[in-house]
């Protein structure tokens, strides 16, 4: 069974712009989450969709947001850039809800905004 | 509100020697408790995950955990360090109410030869 994919692998951005990035679950997984990954905040949750619905979502500003398709498919979407934004963005997918379902990670997004 | 706390950001150990991450949590009801580890370049793949069943949870490559209510605490230990070892490890909680996971700020494993 595939992993979790995420694309593009590497991005590069400058101030102001926007940026989508996709992730492709599991096939059968329904939930998927987005973290965020820097070396001085570390791993800081974004928010969680189930069935195309977001079920939680981070303290993070109204520029970063999300959605889900019916094919579990998710996309994040940061506007107005900032150079703060830079970092991998991790994203992964489980099987069902619950906070003890296991959540498989893809290889992130790394994100460059200059 | 949960959290994790991971005490040391590095951790050297020589190789073959016993490696002991701690992990020390606070949640207000019985949480989930996971371990993960990341290698460069890499997403992060899970080691184990505790949830309410046995207290001493072994996961891949020769780790076990040990839930230890009275002190909050899931410190990952394995046996016999192994160059390949090398790599972030970062504990994490959650609990029944949702999917959200709070991670530690990770504690990065160096083997020593």
């Amino acid at each position: 069974k595939a992993g979790v994919t995420q694309t593009p692998r590497y991005l590069i951005k400058t101030r102001g712009q926007q940026v989508t990035l996709s992730c492709s679950p599991i096939s059968g997984h329904r939930s998927v989450s987005w973290y965020q990954q820097t070396p001085g905040q570390g791993l800081q949750f974004l928010f969680e969709y189930f069935s195309e619905t977001q079920r939680n979502k981070g303290n993070f500003p109204g520029r970063f947001s999300g959605r889900q398709f019916s094919n579990s498919r998710s996309e994040m979407n940061v506007s107005t850039l900032e150079l703060g934004d830079s970092a991998l963005y991790l994203c992964a997918s489980s099987l069902g809800q619950g906070g003890q379902e296991t959540q498989y990670f893809g290889p992130g997004t790394r994100l460059l905004v200059l | 509100a949960q959290s994790v706390t991971q005490l040391g950001s590095h951790v050297s150990v020589s190789e073959g020697a016993l490696v002991l991450l701690r992990c020390n949590y606070s949640s207000s009801v019985p949480p989930y408790l996971f371990w993960y580890v990341q290698y460069p370049n890499q997403g992060l793949q899970l080691l184990l995950k505790y949830t309410s069943a046995a207290t001493l949870v072994k996961g891949i490559n020769g780790f076990e955990a040990e839930f230890k209510k009275s002190e909050t605490s899931f410190h990952l230990t394995k046996p016999s360090a192994h160059m390949s070892d090398a790599a972030e490890y970062f504990c994490a909680v959650s609990d029944k109410r949702d999917d959200k996971i709070i991670f530690g700020k990770g504690t990065r494993l160096h083997i020593l030869p």
